[in-house]
């Protein structure tokens, strides 16, 4: 079968920074998205990796690795503005997107 | 339009009820997804439009729902006789392809209550 696994729930402090990580087996692979969704809010679409590697935008960062079916987001100098929900999203061999469940970040003063 | 639109954004029908959810995707955009997101869990893949022809529906109920991509007109998702289990936020995407690489933009979704 097909499974997405990430952390249910985080938290960080306001200018640290925070990693979470996704792992997932599926049937083929077409590459991995990064969405933010804000509570009540649709997702936004953050990152795409297709092959291993960081790919580096601003303040977010995310890393594929195909071999061991593993990604993280990283995100740096942490803002109240970015609790929200994150969500890996894997597309597979007929580029269907196999959804996570989402890991709530909490960000504390 | 540059924005995906969705419709109504609340809807609420008692069991037995028809729903029916409308969405215009962003101009130029050829590919449509629906999803379903239950009590902020992850999102259930329903089906795909490339254009008005069916991309995809491995993830559509077989019965009680259908959709449609016509020309000219938003999309639409309809579900005959509601249950309770269909209330969810109902989520339309869409993209410039169904391929790797390109991202889906979504729209606000529609909440559906189903009493």
């Amino acid at each position: 079968g097909q499974n997405i696994d990430q952390p249910t729930e985080m938290t960080a402090t306001e200018g640290a920074i925070v990693q979470i990580n996704c792992t997932y087996q599926t049937s083929g692979f077409n590459g991995l998205f990064w969405y933010q969704q804000h509570a009540g809010e649709a997702p936004t679409f953050l990152s795409y990796n297709v092959l291993d590697g960081l790919e580096e935008k601003g303040r977010f960062s995310s890393f594929l690795s195909r071999s061991k079916g593993y990604s993280y987001l990283l995100l740096k100098e942490l803002q109240m503005k970015d609790s929200a929900s994150y969500l890996c999203a894997v597309q597979d061999s007929n580029y269907q997107l196999i959804w996570g469940a989402g890991t709530k970040l909490i960000i504390k003063p | 339009g540059e924005e995906v639109a969705q419709t109504p954004k609340h809807l609420v029908r008692g069991e037995g009820q028809k729903a029916k959810l409308y969405c215009a995707p962003i101009k130029g955009h050829s590919y449509v997804f629906w999803y379903q997101q239950v009590l902020k869990n992850e999102f259930k893949f329903l089906i795909s439009f490339q254009n008005e022809n069916v991309f995809d529906e491995t993830g559509m109920p077989k019965e009680r729902f259908s959709a449609k991509c016509l020309p000219n007109s938003p999309c639409s998702l309809e579900i005959q006789a509601t249950k309770l289990e269909d209330s969810a936020v109902y989520f339309c995407a869409s993209s410039q392809s169904a391929e790797g690489g390109y991202e889906q933009y979504f729209g606000p979704g529609t909440r559906l209550t189903v009493t």
